[in-house]
């Protein structure tokens, strides 16, 4: 089945704990990202990656790190967490074809850092 | 950036034609409107996509005006598994590598009622 999956699902630490959020998808994927979605902001881009080894900074970047060395891994780094990255988490990936293509969102990660 | 506008919730009634409506006012001739859906807390879900010519597929249907300006996604027969934020979403390209960003705005809360 093709699908985007994330680990943990859920998932509370402390402020400062390093903690990493995987992220893989088995459709041979060029195309990831990650999105935060908070209430009243809706869904914000962190980081994308267009292909392994190409990442750049999206919308919210601050407090995050991301990797590409596999093409179907995509894992979001908090290497010090803070309160104010409580958030509800979100991968997604798709094929890099303009004009359209299709984005699949895994299934989120919920995380509450105390 | 093209920027949409939707209503901030909708009801319909189950099994009744469910009739969402965007308006893209500042749409340009190359962008693409985009739907995706978000049941509770789920992850995203792509329904549909279109530039000038409507569109159907086993989801739903899409209208756009022939000015492009606005669109309609109508759900044929909604069922209570349809109730959800509907995001209507116009493509906006990152400059290179024909990816793309999706920026989900807060999107509209149907609510299918029995």
């Amino acid at each position: 089945e093709a699908q985007v999956t994330q680990n943990p699902r859920y998932l509370i630490t402390v402020t400062g704990k390093k903690l990493t959020v995987t992220c893989s998808q088995n459709m041979n994927h060029e195309y990831m990202s990650w999105y935060r979605q908070d209430p009243g902001l809706g869904l914000r881009q962190i980081y994308y990656s267009m292909n392994v080894e190409v990442t750049d900074k999206g919308d919210v970047p601050e407090g995050y790190k991301v990797s590409r060395k596999e093409k179907r891994n995509f894992p979001l780094i908090l290497e010090s967490p803070s309160p104010n990255q409580t958030s509800l988490y979100f991968c997604a990936s798709s094929f890099i074809l303009a004009p359209y293509n299709e984005q699949f969102f895994g299934p989120g990660t919920r995380l509450t850092v105390l | 950036d093209a920027k949409t506008t939707q209503p901030t919730s909708m009801d319909c009634a189950e099994g009744r034609a469910a009739n969402l409506p965007c308006n893209h006012s500042t749409i340009s001739g190359n962008e693409y409107v985009y739907w995706y859906r978000q049941i509770h807390s789920q992850g995203p879900q792509y329904i549909i996509h279109g530039l000038k010519n409507n569109e159907t597929n086993e989801m739903a249907s899409l209208i756009i005006t022939e000015d492009r300006k606005s669109s309609t996604l109508i759900l044929p027969h909604a069922t209570l598994r349809d109730t959800a934020v509907y995001y209507c979403i116009v493509r906006v390209a990152i400059t290179q590598g024909g990816s793309e960003k999706l920026v989900f705005g807060k999107g509209m809360k149907l609510t299918v009622n029995p």
